[in-house]
């Protein structure tokens, strides 16, 4: 299998612009999770999904963050507007319930 | 509330010396799990190991080994011989009985000098 699958791996925008982060998550694995890793904050889980579902969105920030998962091979996660402070990296992560296998990341940096 | 302390932010050692990361965490749940990720300077999150709340049995992998002593809520690691390829920031994370969310500590930066 090839793993959780991101895309991009490397965004840079400019403040006010919209930015979409994609997964693919591992084929039969029915959890899909959105994690943030900053410098002030570490690692935070954002939202998690059970067979597509959203179940806990407690971690979102704001109303600016979206997440959405259309099918079972594949989540967005969205900010519109962006602002500097969303610099970070943001990963997605699947489970089949028992391990977590993280994707590989994608870094954004917002100008 | 769940909670991971990781209290050294930074280690820094010459290879093959023996170190231990330290982690202590916080929970009410009676069945829960701990883990621990490597990530290297690449990036990505590399899962090492899983151990459940009932089984306190000290586990070894090759030049790894994890300590889990439930009376002082800890769950350390130990890197045997360290070499240059272990330098990363490791993670020590926490979930309840279902294995959902994952709370992470701060992590500890270990850097191995040649």
């Amino acid at each position: 299998d090839a793993g959780v699958i991101q895309s991009p791996r490397h965004e840079v925008t400019e403040m006010g612009q919209e930015v979409t982060l994609r997964c693919k998550p591992i084929s039969g694995h029915d959890y899909l999770f959105w994690y943030r890793q900053t410098m002030m904050r570490g690692l935070e889980l954002l939202i998690y999904f059970n067979n597509n579902v959203p179940i806990d969105d407690s971690g979102m920030p704001e109303d600016r963050f979206s997440a959405k998962m259309p099918n079972a091979s594949f989540s967005t996660l969205k900010i519109q507007p962006s602002e500097p402070r969303d610099s970070a990296v943001y990963f997605c992560a699947s489970s089949p319930g028992d391990f977590t296998f993280f994707g590989p990341g994608t870094r954004l940096t917002v100008l | 509330a769940q909670k991971v302390t990781q209290a050294q932010t930074e280690i820094s050692v010459v290879e093959k010396e023996d170190v231990t990361l330290d982690c202590v965490y916080e929970t009410r749940d009676t069945t829960y799990y701990l883990f621990w990720y490597k990530q290297p300077p690449s990036g990505e999150l590399v899962f090492l190991i899983r151990r459940n709340s009932f089984d306190e049995q000290n586990e070894i992998s090759g030049r790894y080994s994890w300590n889990f002593q439930k009376s002082t809520s800890s769950f350390n690691f130990t890197i045997t011989a360290s070499q240059v390829v272990d330098s990363a920031v490791y993670f020590c994370a926490l979930s309840g009985p279902l294995i959902r969310r994952l709370t992470f500590g701060e992590g500890t930066q270990l850097t191995v000098n040649p």
